[in-house]
């Protein structure tokens, strides 16, 4: 948990605007994973990055290897999109990866 | 196509029981996975597969739990002895070989060791 650390731990927005997601990494992270669990449970796969930038619809994630960091960007949120929001880091050479605890975001109508 | 299955959906074992829970990855899927959610931890990674070979075993999961890889469409984790702080929800996915980080991810088996 301390080697991934997530901010906010919490967030709740109004249906339409946009918000902010941050991992921030204290081991040596080659590559990234963000991941969404929903309200039900299901854990869903949402990007894989190696330093760059992905987007997908609304969502848009952001790393950078050398400042230790990566950000999760939700545009136009939608009900559908609260969840508790994952990260997880991979370190070089291994294939363990490390979760950070988690952002619980609730949109609201 | 179906999805990733894991059975049994619910287990409630004794302190000292063995259990073993399953997981059938999506079909053609080269890699699979085992994590632990518990509301303490978090979310940890217990093993990784690629094509039945285990490729990372978890480190501080070693002495009582036992993942396997029998066939390419099955995978089971043993659990010997339990102990209460193994009550938690455990969760298998699969992936391509060649998109190890697109996971998909079975609905999880709740497991609590009274």
């Amino acid at each position: 948990g301390d080697k991934v650390k997530q901010s906010p731990s919490a967030l709740s927005l109004q249906e339409g605007t946009n918000s902010a997601l941050r991992c921030n990494f204290s081991i040596a992270a080659t590559t990234v994973q963000w991941f969404l669990q929903n309200p039900r449970g299901s854990l869903i796969n949402l990007f894989y990055l190696v330093p760059g930038t992905k987007e997908n619809g609304r969502l848009k994630s952001a790393f950078d290897s050398k400042e230790s960091y990566s950000t999760l960007h939700i545009r136009d949120a939608q009900l559908e999109d609260s969840g508790t929001y994952f990260c997880a880091a991979e370190g070089p050479n291994t294939n363990k990866v490390v979760f950070g605890t988690g952002t619980r975001l609730q949109v609201l109508p | 196509d179906a999805g990733v299955t894991q059975t049994p959906r619910h287990e409630v074992a004794e302190k000292g029981q063995t259990i073993i829970l399953k997981c059938e990855p999506v079909s053609g899927h080269n890699d699979l996975f085992w994590y632990r959610q518990t509301k303490i931890q978090g979310l940890e990674l217990l093993s990784y597969f690629r094509s039945k070979s285990l490729m990372e075993d978890g480190g501080a999961f070693k002495d009582r739990f036992k993942a396997e890889m029998l066939n390419s469409s099955f995978s089971t984790l043993k659990i010997q002895p339990t102990e209460p702080k193994d009550s938690a929800v455990y969760l298998c996915a699969s992936s391509p070989w060649d998109r190890k980080y697109e996971q998909y991810f079975g609905p999880g088996t709740r497991l609590t060791v009274l």
